[in-house]
């Protein structure tokens, strides 16, 4: 079974709007990290967002925000305001447990930001 | 001031060739990983370090070696390359487990 799912292989939004990026993941351990990355076209990976398993509170960084609803093993990636450099690949990525630094990554989300 | 770098950038090579690809962070992390970007834009984990020691080895043929001189420092040494190496292989560095992990610029490994 896949650990972390990604159903939108793209999107689309206009500049300005709001997106929500999909991601459900699948573990048993009670405690783990879900983390959010982005992959411009020049192909380096950017660190977003954070959030453990234990958070009360919805990770927010700036524009980005997680919407974590624990039940349903969802961590949804919210952006407000597209701008059109936030085109680019976006990678969910769990991290099960506590004492470990494997991250497992999903298949991502091309979003494409148009005018 | 780059935080993670990796050299080179671009690597084009022939089958059967062995290279290095070198990985440097200067963030004082005590752990570094080396991840393979397919084709496919799937990433996976290949090792981890946590100062200079080995900590994970996902089942990657042992073509593959890492070697970590210091704890800055996390490079990947590839024997006998096979045109299924090709790849963009990242580099990344931590503070502690858990934590956040912060990306190289990326090497795209060409195997002809």
């Amino acid at each position: 079974a896949q650990k972390i799912t990604q159903t939108q292989p793209g999107m689309f939004v206009q500049e300005k709007e709001a997106v929500t990026l999909d991601c459900t993941y699948d573990t048993s351990d009670q405690s783990y990290g879900l983390f959010w990355y982005k992959q411009p076209s020049s192909g380096e990976m950017i660190f977003l967002i954070y959030q453990g398993s234990y958070d009360e509170q919805n990770a927010t960084e700036g524009r980005y925000s997680l919407n974590f609803q624990k039940a349903r093993k969802s961590a949804n990636l919210v952006i407000s305001a597209s701008q059109l450099g936030d085109s680019a690949m976006y990678f969910c990525a769990m991290r099960e447990g506590y004492n470990t630094d494997k991250l497992i990554f999903g298949t991502g989300t091309r979003l494409q930001v148009f005018p | 001031d780059t935080a993670v770098s990796q050299t080179p950038k671009y690597l084009v090579t022939q089958m059967g060739n062995d290279k290095s690809i070198k990985c440097e962070q200067n963030l004082g992390h005590d752990t570094m990983y080396w991840y393979k970007q397919d084709s496919k834009k799937f990433l996976k984990i290949m090792f981890s370090y946590n100062n200079k020691e080995l900590i994970i080895n996902e089942t990657v043929p042992n073509r593959f070696s890492p070697k970590s001189p210091d704890k800055a420092h996390l490079n990947l040494h590839i024997n006998s390359l096979e045109l299924g190496d090709s790849a963009v292989y990242f580099c990344a560095s931590s503070q502690d487990y858990g934590d956040e992990q912060f990306f190289g610029p990326g090497t795209r490994l060409t195997v002809l």
